[in-house]
């Protein structure tokens, strides 16, 4: 089975950074996923790690240690639109194709001015 | 229409009622996938077909029943739902490649389900 722990809620600046954590206990892994979603639409698609590192993408910086089952979204210069919840996801892939996300809680952040 | 739409946004139905979600991408890929999305919890796997076919079945209730007709359009039929099934209801989609593509899911805005 899969476990995903990421903090409920954090509170942030405008324009400062701040890091989401996400630790998993999984019997596969093929990646993890990060996604952004406001309240009331649909998860949006931030970064995906599959190997050990970082990978930066803008404002978004996501970490990926696979010996620790750690990662982090990092968010820079902070925006008020950044408030959202934050969702870390596991996949795994399926035998008959597809894959499979498990998510977490979700990290509900809020920008304050 | 872009990205992937669902229909209705809004639902609210009696316990004894029977009603369809559709689902619907416009962006070529070959999987979809039904989550449910309810307060203070993770969004749960449902439900996923690859190329057509059914590949996982998430435990979950038969009065949830899913239908996949073609590549381009997914439906979840209710019947005899409970309160509890109250939730969001989203649908994704994704393309099937190989093992550490990317292939992300592309999710569209949900249904929002209100059983009474």
């Amino acid at each position: 089975g899969q476990n995903i722990d990421q903090p409920t809620e954090m509170t942030a600046t405008e324009g400062a950074i701040v890091q989401i954590n996400c630790t998993y206990q999984t019997s596969g892994f093929n990646g993890l996923f990060w996604y952004q979603q406001h309240a009331g639409e649909a998860p949006t698609f931030l970064s995906y790690n599959v190997l050990d590192g970082l990978e930066e993408k803008g404002r978004f910086s996501s970490f990926l240690s696979r010996s620790k089952g750690y990662s982090y979204l990092l968010l820079k210069e902070l925006q008020m639109k950044d408030s959202a919840s934050y969702l870390c996801a596991v996949r795994d892939l399926l035998t008959g194709g597809g894959n499979k996300l498990t998510f977490g809680t979700g990290t509900q952040l809020k920008v304050e001015l | 229409e872009t990205g992937v739409t669902q229909t209705p946004r809004h639902l609210v139905m009696g316990m004894t009622n029977k009603k369809s979600l559709k689902c619907e991408q416009h962006l070529g890929h070959n999987a979809m996938y039904w989550y449910k999305q309810s307060a203070k919890k993770p969004l749960e796997l449902m439900f996923v077909y690859s190329l057509e076919e059914r590949v996982e079945n998430n435990s979950v209730p038969s009065r949830f029943s899913p239908e996949c007709p073609n590549s381009s359009h997914l439906f979840l039929h209710l019947h005899t739902l409970q309160p509890e099934d109250s939730a969001l209801y989203l649908c994704a989609s994704s393309q099937v490649l190989g093992q550490g593509a990317l292939n992300e899911q592309f999710f569209g805005p949900g249904t929002r389900l209100t059983v009474l």
